[in-house]
């Protein structure tokens, strides 16, 4: 299976700053079938971006996403305050599908 | 609008089976695969397993084969996760999730989650 890796496990920044998040495949994730999701506490993930690049309805245009093979970055232009959150890459290229270990933004 | 209702908190024994469920609505659902998620006590994600309710076909994560079955009564659009004898680090917070889907073989990113279904299970 892929295992994917997240870094930083913690970004503390400040609102405005630009976010800057990894995801690192053990093997190319098959045609970019790579997406990311934000958490917030005590609720659900929400899709961010799937196929690396492609925003999900409703994404501020602030969330990017790019990469493909082994290296996907996940940018946020400037951080708005309800940006704080956990974010998680997850590949379904092939099965089984598997999630990375997350980056939590937080408040510097 | 897409929904997906999952039952509510179960609070278990060790040893007890449990059966938890998810109701689709607002979409076609058998034309989608649906998956159940993990998520431990303040970690991550992890992706157990999906079953397409058009024709029950079903895949598991090897880390959770034979630990959990998932099933789907496309009668009533709804998706169920199971265990038979639950051990304490099965304690977590469960979701389905609804992958997009294109075709009835292949499935691609989670474009819709239900609310969670926390299971404890203590003695």
């Amino acid at each position: 299976e892929i295992v994917l890796t997240q870094s930083p496990a913690t970004l503390s920044l400040s609102p405005g700053e630009r976010a800057t998040l990894s995801c690192g495949a053990s093997q190319s994730v098959s045609s970019s079938y790579l997406a990311w999701y934000q958490q917030k506490p005590g609720l659900a993930p929400r899709l961010l971006i799937y196929d690396a690049s492609s925003r999900a309805t409703g994404i501020p245009d602030r969330f990017s996403g790019s990469g493909s093979g082994t290296d996907f970055t996940l940018t946020i232009s400037r951080l708005e305050p309800e940006d704080f959150a956990v974010y998680y890459c997850q590949q379904y290229g092939s099965s089984p599908v598997t999630f990375g270990g997350g980056t939590k933004v937080e408040i510097k | 609008e897409v929904q997906l209702v999952q039952s509510g908190a179960e609070v278990k024994k060790p040893g007890e089976s449990l059966k938890i469920s998810c109701k689709g609505s607002g979409y076609s659902f058998t034309s989608y695969w649906i998956g159940w998620v993990r998520q431990m006590p303040g970690k991550g994600l992890e992706w157990m397993g999906i079953i397409y309710p058009g024709d029950s076909d079903t895949r598991y994560s090897p880390s959770f084969q034979g630990q959990v079955t998932i099933s789907a009564d496309k009668s009533i659009s709804t998706a169920y996760l199971q265990w038979s004898s639950l051990k304490a680090s099965d304690t977590a917070m469960y979701y389905c999730a609804r992958h997009n889907t294109l075709y009835s073989s292949s499935w691609y990113e989670i474009d819709y989650w239900g609310q969670g279904t926390l299971v404890t299970v203590s003695s």
